[in-house]
C-alpha cells in the first residue's frame, strides 16, 4: 500500500538551531516528491519538486534532498518565521494507469522560538 | 503566488442544508482537486477532474459532488450536509502532465451544526 510517513509530528527549535524533517514513503512508481508549508488555517504553499534520488533543491534556509526510500527538509539557522507545518507529498501511478495519485503525510509541526 | 481561489473561507450551517463551496483557477490548468484535511491530520483527495466535463472520485469516499463546467471553475456540492462533514476542504489545480505541482486555495473551513 503506498504510504508516506513524517517525522517528528512536532519538532521546536530556538531560533538559530539548524535541523531535518524526515519524509519516508513506500509508493509504486514514483512520479515526484513534494514539499508544501502550510500556515495554521490556510492551504499548502509550494516549496519544492524533487524527481530522483540525489538530486537537491534549495530556497532561502530551507533544503530538500531525496534518496529512494525517504526526503529530508534541512533547516538551517530557522527563524521565528518559518514556524509552520511542513508536508510531504509523493505522486504515484494511479490504479487507473492515468491519474498521477497525490499522497500526502501528516505533516510536522514547527516551532521556531526566539 | 498561485492564482486559485475559495470561497467562503468558513461556513457554519445547519444539518439538513444544501452548500456549496466554490473553486476557481485564472492559471488554466486543466486539473483540479478536492481535498478534505481534519486538524492536524493529512490531507485526503475526494474528488479530481482531468477537464471540462470530466470528474472522478478520489481515494477518501464523499458524499459530496462536484462540476466541471468551464475549465477555471471546480465547485463541490454537498446536497444536506451533517456535523460528520465539518471539515477543512482544500482545491488545488496543476497543468496537465505527470509530474507537475499542484497549486491550493485558501481553504473553506465548514461546520456543520
Amino acid at each position: 500500500e503506498d504510504q508516506v510517513t513524517q517525522s517528528p509530528e512536532a519538532l521546536r527549535l530556538q531560533e538559530g538551531e539548524s535541523s531535518s524533517l524526515n519524509c519516508s514513503y513506500t509508493v509504486s512508481g514514483l512520479r515526484g516528491l513534494f514539499w508544501y508549508r502550510q500556515d495554521p488555517g490556510k492551504g499548502p504553499e509550494f516549496l519544492f519538486t524533487l524527481y530522483s534520488a540525489g538530486e537537491e533543491k534549495e530556497k532561502e534556509r530551507l533544503k530538500a534532498t531525496l534518496t529512494k526510500k525517504e526526503s529530508f527538509l534541512h533547516i538551517t539557522a530557522p527563524k521565528p518565521e518559518d514556524s509552520a507545518t511542513y508536508l510531504c507529498a509523493v505522486q504515484a501511478v494511479g490504479g487507473d494507469g492515468g491519474y498521477n495519485k497525490l499522497i500526502f503525510g501528516a505533516g510536522t509541526r514547527l516551532a521556531v522560538h526566539p | 503566488e498561485a492564482d486559485i481561489y475559495q470561497t467562503p473561507r468558513y461556513l457554519v450551517i445547519g444539518t439538513g442544508k444544501k452548500i456549496t463551496l466554490e473553486c476557481s483557477q485564472t492559471m488554466g490548468h486543466d486539473k483540479m482537486y478536492w481535498y478534505q484535511q481534519d486538524p492536524g491530520m493529512e490531507l485526503h483527495l475526494i474528488h479530481y477532474s482531468y477537464g471540462v466535463n470530466s470528474t472522478e472520485k478520489g481515494d477518501l469516499s464523499s458524499e459530496s459532488t462536484v462540476s466541471r463546467i468551464r475549465t477555471e471553475h471546480f465547485p463541490l456540492t454537498l446536497e444536506s450536509a451533517r456535523p460528520s462533514h465539518t471539515s477543512q476542504y482544500l482545491c488545488a489545480s496543476s497543468e496537465r502532465g505527470l509530474n507537475t505541482e499542484a497549486f491550493f486555495g485558501q481553504g473553506t473551513r465548514l461546520t456543520v451544526v
